[in-house]
């Protein structure tokens, strides 16, 4: 089993949508959570980092269940600029940072 | 500021030849980190330095030897190119070492092919 995994997708949604992502991690040691977003071709850059009480960032909300092992990302009145790959990346002390595969997201017109 | 800066922006080798991957950040971070990313697999940490003057290995260091040349930079070098070591390669900088260091800062990447 992979420490952080993701659902591939493609998610393919019309502009104005919400679209959630889930992701599950399995160390439950595992201290901190963020969201990346990697567009086509570049490098990852932080979208936002997770809190246990939950946080939003204007579009973005994002969720962590420590009991399930899991987190979330919501994303509501999908963009066109929100087209990219969705990284969950989860920190289980030390410099270890686990990266999932990333979930692709494709916004439409 | 530049951020992090990294080259060459694309590679390509022989197997068995060797080079070295050069990064910079001018954040002044302490930390520093490279990575690789294989389709379908997510970025796997390859060697990092907590700080000026260390480094340890990550996931994947078999075949990769790094130096921190200074706090601004920090080197990737592939001694004996393999097939397998064809990827994208990221540097990556953070103002605290560890996973509880908050944001990492990508450079642009490095695409390597290796024949």
């Amino acid at each position: 089993r992979k420490e952080v995994e993701q659902d591939p997708g493609p998610f393919n949604v019309p502009e104005g949508a919400t679209v959630a992502f889930n992701c599950t991690y399995s160390n439950s040691a595992s201290q901190s959570f963020f969201w990346y977003r990697q567009d086509c071709r570049k490098e990852p850059k932080l979208l936002m980092s997770v809190y246990s009480s939950g946080n939003e960032d204007g579009r973005f909300t994002a969720q962590l269940n420590r009991a399930s092992q899991y987190i979330s990302l919501l994303i509501r009145d999908s963009k066109l600029s929100d087209s990219a790959t969705y990284l969950c990346v989860v920190g289980t002390g030390g410099f270890k940072t686990i990266f999932g595969a990333g979930t692709r997201l494709f916004v439409k017109a | 500021n530049a951020g992090v800066t990294q080259t060459p922006k694309f590679q390509v080798l022989k197997t068995g030849q060797s080079m070295t991957l050069q990064c910079a950040q001018d954040m002044n971070h302490n930390s520093m980190y490279w990575y690789r990313q294989d389709p379908g697999m997510g970025l796997r940490l390859i060697y990092y330095s907590a700080s000026e003057g260390t480094t340890d290995k990550g996931e994947v260091p078999n075949g990769y030897n790094v130096s921190r040349l200074n706090k601004r930079e920090f080197s990737l070098r592939l001694e004996s190119a393999a097939p397998s070591q064809t990827s994208v390669y990221f540097c990556a900088s953070s103002v605290q070492w560890g996973g509880g260091a908050g944001e990492q800062f990508f450079g642009p990447g490095t695409r390597l092919t290796v024949l």
